[in-house]
């Protein structure tokens, strides 16, 4: 089963436009986390929300978790054409793995 | 070894074989976690182990689907009597110990199965 949906399911911008992508989950969460996978590889972690946080920074990366209304923000500025990749958010359910939504297919133009 | 690794890379199995995918996780890592990933979809997950416990093998699709960790370090996914729709690539990740769930996955490039 996916708890969590991203949305939009693709996006396009051109390089140094900024990204943002949205999930949706369903259930109560202790944390939320965001991973990346290139084309034909495996998925790299970005960052790790927790549900007693509301928004946290790594680098050009952003992220704002909402748990009233069970949603969390991805925005990636400035982006660059190394950024294109589908990007996957996670959430722990039951406690004991990872759910992760269907994902959002970015793709950065120079 | 410096991340997780899995074998082989590719596999090509007709409909009725059994086949054998290999994930050697970061040394030290406790937790294991396998996912199948179908085209154009995200990750979902099929068991996981602490050490050589499964703990969950709540998403295994049929009892086709074997995982073993003997030891606690390598683990071995079974698909027995493959069929068309287990053609997807298969996942592994490991986490740090004592962290489970609540820390960052280090997944492998995986195996991507395809059954003719």
């Amino acid at each position: 089963s996916q708890q969590g949906e991203e949305d939009p399911q693709a996006l396009s911008i051109q390089e140094g436009e900024n990204a943002t992508m949205n999930c949706s989950y369903k259930t109560s969460i202790n944390n939320l986390q965001w991973y990346r996978q290139n084309s034909g590889r495996g998925l790299v972690h970005l960052i790790l929300i927790r549900s007693n946080e509301r928004e946290k920074h790594s680098g050009r990366l952003r992220v704002t978790l909402d748990t009233s209304k069970k949603s969390s923000s991805l925005l990636i500025t400035a982006s660059r054409a190394a950024d294109t990749a589908s990007y996957f958010c996670a959430t722990d359910e039951a406690g004991t793995a990872l759910i992760f939504g269907k994902g959002t297919t970015l793709s950065v133009s120079s | 070894g410096a991340g997780v690794s899995q074998s082989p890379r590719y596999k090509v199995a007709k409909r009725g074989q059994d086949v054998a995918l290999r994930c050697d996780p970061i040394s030290g890592h406790v937790s294991l976690f396998w996912y199948q990933q179908a085209l154009g979809q995200g990750p979902e997950f099929l068991t996981y182990f602490q050490n050589e416990a499964q703990l969950d093998k709540s998403g295994l699709p049929s009892d086709r689907f074997f995982a073993e960790r003997p030891e606690g370090s390598v683990s071995t996914l079974k698909i027995q009597r493959t069929q068309q729709e287990d053609s997807a690539v298969y996942l592994c990740a490991s986490s740090s110990p004592d962290r489970g769930v609540n820390s960052p996955l280090h997944f492998g490039n995986g195996t991507r199965l395809t059954v003719t």
